[in-house]
């Protein structure tokens, strides 16, 4: 089965600086799709960002940039200059085969003013 | 166009009690999935549906939960005779196919058995 881990339950951040959440996954797939999704104390999910396996290209959006290491099954988000708007729970997730999206248990961001 | 909604925002219950939670995605979008989300975990998948068709529910944690979808629209979680580790947030999404597509959320909805 595919499993997601995110080895970082917390993490700060000053404001304005940049910071790295780690995701690594397991799959024996080909074809696969990964995503960052954002979820503030409102509770509502957001994506942030995706990335689709055959792509070598790393994914960007704005702020919000990922390393996707194919062969190290690894998906980390990198968020640059950090604003107080970033604090939320961040999850990576994982979409091959027939599986829905499997999650990762998430990583807690602070933002320090 | 209007995102995903559920209703209610919050529900308090008693044990034993049903409760029916309700979820509109958005429109167009022919896939719907429920996935819950206990405190401080991660979401667990709970079922998905194609159109009105729910091809797995094999990730419904018992029989005491159940779900439909109406009209390729609106869908409903049903849980029977609630129990306290029921406790949780229920988030449903939807995505324009069952592919692998960007799925969007609701705000979901927090159930409280008591």
């Amino acid at each position: 089965a595919q499993t997601v881990t995110q080895s970082q339950p917390e993490m700060s951040v000053q404001e304005a600086e940049t910071v790295t959440l780690s995701c690594t996954y397991d799959t024996s797939e080909s074809d696969y799709y990964l995503f960052w999704y954002k979820q503030p104390p409102s509770r509502q999910m957001i994506l942030v960002i995706r990335q689709e396996a055959y792509k070598q290209q790393n994914a960007t959006e704005n702020r919000f940039s990922v390393n996707f290491q194919k062969a190290a099954k690894s998906f980390s988000l990198k968020i640059s200059d950090s604003q107080l708007g970033d604090a939320a729970m961040y999850f990576c997730a994982y979409w091959g085969g027939n599986t829905p999206l499997v999650f990762g248990k998430g990583t807690r961001l602070s933002v320090i003013a | 166009g209007a995102g995903v909604s559920q209703s209610p925002s919050n529900k308090v219950t008693e044990k034993g009690k049903d409760v029916e939670l309700r979820c509109d995605p958005i429109s167009g979008h022919t896939a719907l999935y429920w996935y819950r989300q206990s405190l401080g975990q991660g979401l667990e998948f709970l079922i998905y549906f194609q159109g009105n068709s729910a091809p797995d529910k094999s990730g419904l944690p018992s029989d005491r939960f159940s779900a439909e979808r109406t009209g390729g629209s609106v869908s409903t979680l049903t849980i029977q005779r609630t129990q306290q580790e029921d406790s949780a947030v229920y988030l449903c999404a939807s995505s324009l196919r069952y592919r692998k597509e960007t799925q969007y959320f609701g705000p979901g909805t927090r159930l409280l058995v008591l």
